[in-house]
């Protein structure tokens, strides 16, 4: 069946550097993508979306990059600050009824 | 101030008890969802509702029920028959099932049953 999934469970780096989380999904007809933030104990917050007719997206400090050929979504932080240390999911739209498609999680540490 | 709401923040039942969890929203939002959470786990979707009064199971139904009798909230019972209640319950909102619209969470309810 059609999923969602990230390459990398856990992502540690250094404040202040650069951060890529990415995310593989199946499904060529979704048609729409949304990167959240969840840090502990509470609900998922909207970072960043892009639609299927997109290949790059940015947002204050974040980037989505969208790779139709490949299936594959990614999100850039610049500047990874203390504050970003969360739980990172990516969600797709397959347009089969209704549902978001959650990815399984990235967590991201940033190191002072 | 819009949004979703859940009540409680915390919960806890003794095994056997059915508990209510609360979700309310005034974004006047057609779609409401539940989902639960694991420790280190992804969101499994429980239920979902597109419009009043009607709803459907998602992927891990067994043991939960749901009712949407009005368009702004979307409470879920755990009932008895659930084997492992204990998790973190999310409920969700959307402008509509179908379309390129975002999902918003609420705050989450932690319900600890022993």
């Amino acid at each position: 069946g059609e999923s969602v999934g990230l390459h990398l469970p856990t992502l540690s780096v250094q404040e202040g550097d650069n951060s890529i989380i990415n995310c593989a999904y199946s499904n060529s007809a979704s048609d729409y993508f949304i990167w959240y933030k969840q840090e502990s104990g509470k609900g998922p917050q909207f970072i960043i979306d892009i639609r299927s007719n997109m290949d790059k997206r940015q947002g204050q400090r974040v980037t989505v990059l969208l790779n139709k050929t490949v299936k594959h979504l990614s999100l850039q932080i610049a500047a990874t600050q203390p504050g970003d240390s969360a739980v990172y999911f990516c969600a797709e739209n397959n347009n089969q009824g209704g549902k978001l498609i959650f990815g399984q999680g990235t967590e991201l540490s940033v190191k002072p | 101030d819009g949004g979703i709401t859940q009540s409680p923040k915390y919960l806890f039942r003794k095994e056997g008890q059915n508990v209510t969890l609360s979700c309310e929203q005034n974004l006047n939002h057609d779609a409401m969802y539940w989902y639960r959470q694991d420790p280190g786990q992804g969101l499994r979707l429980i239920y979902y509702s597109q419009i009043v009064n009607d709803f459907q199971k998602g992927d891990i139904a067994e043991g939960y029920s749901v009712s949407r009798e009005k368009k702004e909230s979307f409470p879920l019972t755990v009932t008895s028959a659930q084997k492992n209640p204990t998790a973190f319950y999310l409920c969700a909102s959307r402008r509509g099932l179908a379309g390129l619209y975002e999902q918003y969470f609420g705050p989450g309810t932690r319900l600890t049953v022993t």
